[in-house]
């Protein structure tokens, strides 16, 4: 089982909530991502830190942002939550702790995230 | 920019059978590395088999096992004596040997595995 948790599992709320998905891991990796995934759909990354004080935008644009103060910690923050942003959230990090090959990642259970 | 393409939406197989799950790629990379995740029903997401490009030799993890065409940019898996517990989400993902560790994912495959 990997190390990595997300909270809350599912979340449901109204249009221009301000929210925060929470993810921690406890191996100890430097690097950390954010995907988006929708039903049907492949994820899609984005943001990703390769430390603390280390933010960058993924691939698909996205109106939320996150923060890396601890190396354990990767929370993501949608300041007023839309329809659109309706999707499940996945959080990963990856390092040499736990890893059996190079480059593999380690993925929390994921945040459904519905707003209203 | 990398592409990752899974053609097959949904797969059945009975259990003890052999099924194999399609996935091409565009890249113009040389030294990359391609993975197939599982995603089962509510549960984490988690690796199942990786591939270096600079190798030839066909990866291999128990009952799992790629056939890896470079030249084509294929990348499938073979599951063999499949098990109900192979029920999930197939997920074919690429990442460039650069040390990002940041992965591009195909669309994926539902695979169910009947008693």
């Amino acid at each position: 089982e990997a190390d990595i948790y997300q909270t809350p599992r599912y979340l449901v709320i109204g249009t221009g909530k301000k929210i925060t998905l929470e993810c921690s891991q406890t191996m100890g990796h430097d690097k950390m991502y954010w995907y988006q995934q929708d039903p049907g759909m492949e994820l899609h990354l984005i943001h990703y830190s390769y430390g603390v004080n280390s933010t960058e935008k993924g691939d698909l644009s996205s109106e939320s942002t996150v923060s890396r103060i601890r190396t354990e910690h990767f929370p993501l923050t949608l300041e007023s939550a839309r329809p659109s942003h309706t999707s499940q959230y996945l959080c990963a990090s990856s390092g040499l702790a736990g890893a059996r090959l190079d480059g593999e990642l380690f993925f929390g259970e994921g945040s459904r995230l519905t707003v209203l | 920019a990398q592409t990752v393409t899974q053609s097959q939406p949904e797969m059945s197989v009975q259990e003890a059978e052999t099924v194999t799950l399609s996935c091409t790629y565009d890249t113009s990379e040389n030294n990359y590395y391609l993975f197939w995740y599982k995603q089962p029903p509510s549960r984490q997401m988690i690796l199942v088999i990786r591939q270096e490009a600079y190798k030839q030799q066909n990866a291999t993890e128990n009952r799992f096992s790629v056939n890896f065409q470079k030249a084509a940019k294929s990348f499938s898996l073979k599951i063999s004596d499949s098990q109900l517990g192979d029920t999930a989400m197939y997920f074919c993902a690429f990442m460039k040997h650069d040390n990002t560790d940041k992965l591009i994912f195909g669309t994926g495959t539902r695979l169910q595995v009947f008693p």
